[in-house]
């Protein structure tokens, strides 16, 4: 089975520019989580969906958002990006959630000049 | 809240010797789940552990082993037969049945020939 797939690896943006990050799950598992991971901060965590929902939400300001597609797959949008934006975002998938281990993507180098 | 806390920010340990990662955590909660992830420099989350809250019995995955003191909210990690491909960031994490992973600031393990 193919790992859970983050796209792009790399991304340079500007002040208030708005980025999109995709993520495909590992094939059958239907819960996609977010997390951003900086020096400071850790990890901390942003959403995650279930079956096209969002089942739960962090701590994070609306310009984060995010969706699920049918077919599991969940982009992540960061809108009027921010210097403090600038961090490394991990996709993870689990199959309904719910204590389940966590597969992780390798996530997607947000860089905000 | 739910916080995890692991106080030893570096470990060193020589290749084949034993080393133990240390990890306490704060909850209310009964059902829960606790984990160890390492962070190779490739930067992919990978599991190594998985203990749920409510076995007495700790968990043990190869080399790697836990000891659970639920009482004391204390889960710790330890490596038998260190190799140097263990060197890494290790996270302990915890989480509910509600999925949101709560992790540490991580300890970084570096592995001495």
């Amino acid at each position: 089975k193919a790992g859970v797939t983050q796209t792009p690896r790399y991304l340079i943006k500007t002040r208030g520019q708005q980025v999109t990050l995709s993520c495909s799950p590992i094939s059958g598992h239907r819960s996609v989580s977010w997390y951003q991971q900086t020096p400071g901060q850790g990890l901390q965590f942003l959403f995650e969906y279930f079956s096209e929902t969002q089942r739960n939400k962090g701590n994070f300001p609306g310009r984060f958002s995010g969706r699920q597609f049918s077919n599991s797959r969940s982009e992540m949008n960061v809108s009027t990006l921010e210097l403090g934006d600038s961090a490394l975002y991990l996709c993870a998938s689990s199959l309904e959630g719910r204590g389940e281990k966590l597969f992780f993507g390798s996530g997607t180098q947000l860089s905000v000049l | 809240a739910q916080t995890v806390t692991q106080s030893q920010p570096e470990m060193s340990v020589q290749e084949a010797e034993t080393v133990t990662l240390s990890c306490t955590y704060d909850t209310s909660e009964s059902d829960y789940y606790l984990f160890w992830y390492k962070q190779p420099p490739s930067r992919q989350m990978i599991l190594v552990i998985r203990q749920e809250a409510y076995k007495q019995q700790n968990a043990t995955e190869n080399r790697f082993s836990v000891n659970f003191q639920k009482a004391a909210k204390s889960f710790s990690l330890k490596i038998s037969d260190s190799q140097l491909g263990d060197a890494a960031m290790y996270f302990c994490a915890y989480t509910t049945t509600g999925n949101q992973f709560y992790f540490g600031t991580g300890t970084s393990l570096t592995v001495i020939p």
